[in-house]
């Protein structure tokens, strides 16, 4: 199967501040690269995703960013708050969709 | 659309016990997948399944057991309950436009 690394596992900020994470992959037939959120005892929840065939996405304060060539792609999120404070999961699914370690991110205020 | 809905939410099993969590969706998805996931960690594929009739071990599978005898449901049986299978299952479904995967709520289970 796929091999994700996530980075970095933990990460804290100042609200107000921006957050990057980034995973790296294995296999150059990936093309599909979602990113997950996932808030202390529920279910993790589609945020944001890109498709190989662009470099770049934005939705409102979060954007993902994709090197191909390098085989890694980013998580962006600008003007963070207190309610981004989550686990962030990165994935770069084949038929066995499998997901980076996690990050968890803490906004101090 | 229900979506994907698991149950139980919550079981308490003694160390031997078996049970089955039960998993379904309305999507009409192909792909479906169990996970577990370990207090403060990440989520570990169990099995995976890409159509009825066809089921495929994830990174973490002994233990375990699947079925997937309809496009809708994909239970994940537990057969000798030991203390490391305490975790939180979640199944999740891929499909629609966009191959987006959606989760189920979770199954808490505790192993004593």
């Amino acid at each position: 199967g796929e091999n994700v690394e996530q980075h970095p596992s933990t990460l804290s900020v100042q609200e107000g501040d921006s957050a990057v994470i980034k995973c790296t992959y294995s296999d150059s037939a990936s093309n599909y690269f979602p990113w997950y959120k996932q808030e202390l005892g529920k279910r993790p929840q589609l945020i944001i995703d890109i498709r190989s065939n662009v470099g770049e996405k934005k939705d409102q304060r979060i954007a993902v960013t994709l090197n191909k060539t390098a085989k890694h792609f980013s998580l962006h999120i600008t003007e963070t708050q207190p309610e981004d404070s989550a686990v962030y999961f990165c994935a770069a699914p084949n038929n066995d969709m499998r997901f980076g370690a996690g990050t968890r991110l803490t906004v101090k205020p | 659309n229900a979506g994907v809905t698991q149950t139980p939410k919550f079981r308490i099993l003694k160390i031997g016990q078996s049970m089955t969590l039960q998993c379904t969706q309305d999507m009409n998805h192909n792909y479906m997948y169990w996970y577990r996931q370990d207090p403060g960690m990440g989520l570990k594929l169990i099995y995976y399944s890409v159509g009825a009739g066809i089921t495929d071990k994830g990174e973490v599978p002994n233990g375990y057991n699947v079925s997937r005898s309809t496009t809708e449901d994909f239970p994940l049986r537990l057969e000798l309950a030991a203390p490391s299978q305490t975790s939180v299952y979640f199944c999740a479904s891929t499909g629609g436009t966009y191959n987006e995967q959606f989760f189920g709520p979770g199954t808490r289970l505790t192993v004593l």
